[in-house]
């Protein structure tokens, strides 16, 4: 697609309850990378794919958090058992292979999770 | 290791004043710096970035930035500040081999009238 395309924009969900938020990079990105974005927090590292590489899950919060990327594509980053600590935006950026470092991210608009 | 420092939470400037937002930032290779935008309710999109050659980088909508290296900085200015620019700022680093971009926390720039 032309952008990064997030989905829903918006989740209201209730503690206890899992999510799934979905992300579509702009066709051609091989690299996947999410970020959590919480109130003064500026934004925190969570998962990154690289083509058929193993995913660097080194940011991933805790167990409750994973995500995956089927064909190469389209991630879906799931959060199980979701707790009030979990609201937050979270953001999906996409990059060429091995450009991202030079060049930085495409953002997408973002999911803003709100648990109640 | 990367790391970014981004120098006051909220910068609030008067509308025609110099904007001057301040990232220092630390790495153990010679760094990639940038310099995103993010307006209410949406992504973030890259207003400038520096990875070699010309210290003062020129982005979109008449910011700029100078890379310092004695003083391991990436200040982002614009002469003259418009309401429209009201929005946060993130500076973030990375460099040759990196993986991934590491950000700073972000200054809210609010433009009084």
């Amino acid at each position: 697609g032309a952008g990064v395309s997030q989905s829903p924009s918006n989740k209201v969900t209730e503690k206890g309850k899992d999510v799934e938020l979905r992300c579509d990079p702009i066709s051609g990105h091989t690299a996947l990378y999410w970020y959590r974005q919480s109130l003064g927090q500026g934004l925190e590292f969570l998962i990154y794919f690289q083509g058929n590489s193993a995913p660097d899950k080194s940011g991933l919060p805790s167990d409750r958090f994973s995500a995956e990327r089927t064909g190469g594509s389209v991630s879906t980053l799931t959060i199980q058992r979701t707790q009030q600590e979990d609201s937050a935006v979270y953001l999906c950026a996409s990059s060429l292979e091995g450009q991202a470092a030079a060049y930085g991210y495409t953002f997408g608009s973002g999911t803003r999770l709100t648990v109640v | 290791a990367q790391s970014v420092t981004q120098l006051g939470s909220h910068v609030s400037v008067s509308e025609g004043a110099l904007v001057l937002l301040r990232c220092n930032y630390s790495s153990s290779v010679p760094p990639y710096l940038f310099w995103y935008v993010q307006y209410p309710n949406q992504g973030l999109q890259l207003l400038l970035k520096y990875t070699t050659g010309a210290t003062l980088v020129k982005g979109i909508n008449g910011f700029e930035a100078e890379f310092k290296k004695s003083e391991t900085s990436f200040h982002l200015t614009k002469p003259s500040a418009h309401m429209s620019d009201a929005a946060e700022y993130f500076c973030a680093v990375s460099g040759q081999g990196a993986q991934k971009l590491v950000f700073g926390q972000g200054t809210r720039l609010t433009i009084n009238p």
